[in-house]
C-alpha cells in the first residue's frame, strides 16, 4: 500500500538552531516527491519538486533531498517566519498524489 | 494577479442542510481538485476534474458532488448525506494532472 509518513509531528526551535524534518514513503514506483509549505489558516504553498535519488533543491534557508525511501528538508539557522505545517506528498504511478499528515515547525526567537 | 479564490472563508451548516463551495480560478489551468483536511490527517481527494465537462471521484467522494460546466470554475456541493463534514477544504488547480499543485485559501466548514 502507498503511504508516505512525515516526522516528527512537531518541531520547536530556537531561532538559528539548524534542524531537519523527515518525509518517508513506500510507492509503487515514484513519479515526484513534493514539499509545500502551509500557514495557519491558508491553503499550501508550493515549495519544490524531486523526481531523483540524490537530487536535492535548495531556496533560502530551505533544502530538500531525496533517497530511495525518503526525503529531507532541512532548515538552516531559521527565522521565526519560518514557522508553519511543512507537508509532504508523493505522486505514485497513477498520478494522485499522496500526503502526509504535515510537520509543524516552530521557531522561537 | 492570477490564483485561485475560495468563497465563503467561513461556512456554518445545519444538520440536513446542502451547502456549495465556490472555486475560481484565472490561472487557466486544465485540471482542478477538492481536497478535504483533518488535524492530523494528510490531505484527501475527494473530486478532480482534468477538463471541463468531465470529473473523476476521489478517495472520499461519498456525499460530496460537483460540477465542471466552466474551465475557470469548481464549485463542491456537501451534501447531508455526508456524516461528518466539518472540515477544512481546499481547492487546487495544475496546468496537468502530473503537475505541481496551486491552492486556494480554503473554505472552513462547520456543523451546528
Amino acid at each position: 500500500e502507498d503511504q508516505v509518513t512525515q516526522s516528527p509531528e512537531a518541531l520547536r526551535l530556537q531561532e538559528g538552531e539548524s534542524s531537519s524534518l523527515n518525509c518517508s514513503y513506500t510507492v509503487s514506483g515514484l513519479r515526484g516527491l513534493f514539499w509545500y509549505r502551509q500557514d495557519p489558516g491558508k491553503g499550501p504553498e508550493f515549495l519544490f519538486t524531486l523526481y531523483s535519488a540524490g537530487e536535492e533543491k535548495e531556496k533560502e534557508r530551505l533544502k530538500a533531498t531525496l533517497t530511495k525511501k525518503e526525503s529531507f528538508l532541512h532548515i538552516t539557522a531559521p527565522k521565526p517566519e519560518d514557522s508553519a505545517t511543512y507537508l509532504c506528498a508523493v505522486r505514485p504511478l497513477n498520478y494522485q498524489l499522496i500526503w502526509g499528515a504535515g510537520t509543524k515547525l516552530i521557531i522561537k526567537p | 494577479d492570477g490564483g485561485i479564490t475560495q468563497s465563503p472563508k467561513y461556512l456554518f451548516r445545519k444538520e440536513g442542510q446542502n451547502v456549495t463551495l465556490s472555486c475560481e480560478q484565472n490561472l487557466n489551468h486544465d485540471a482542478m481538485y477538492w481536497y478535504r483536511q483533518d488535524p492530523g490527517q494528510g490531505l484527501r481527494l475527494i473530486y478532480y476534474s482534468q477538463i471541463v465537462n468531465d470529473f473523476q471521484k476521489g478517495d472520499i467522494a461519498e456525499g460530496y458532488s460537483v460540477s465542471r460546466e466552466k474551465k475557470e470554475s469548481f464549485p463542491l456541493t456537501v451534501t447531508s448525506a455526508q456524516k461528518n463534514p466539518t472540515a477544512f477544504y481546499l481547492c487546487a488547480s495544475s496546468t496537468g494532472v502530473s503537475n505541481v499543485l496551486t491552492f486556494g485559501a480554503g473554505s472552513r466548514l462547520t456543523v451546528l
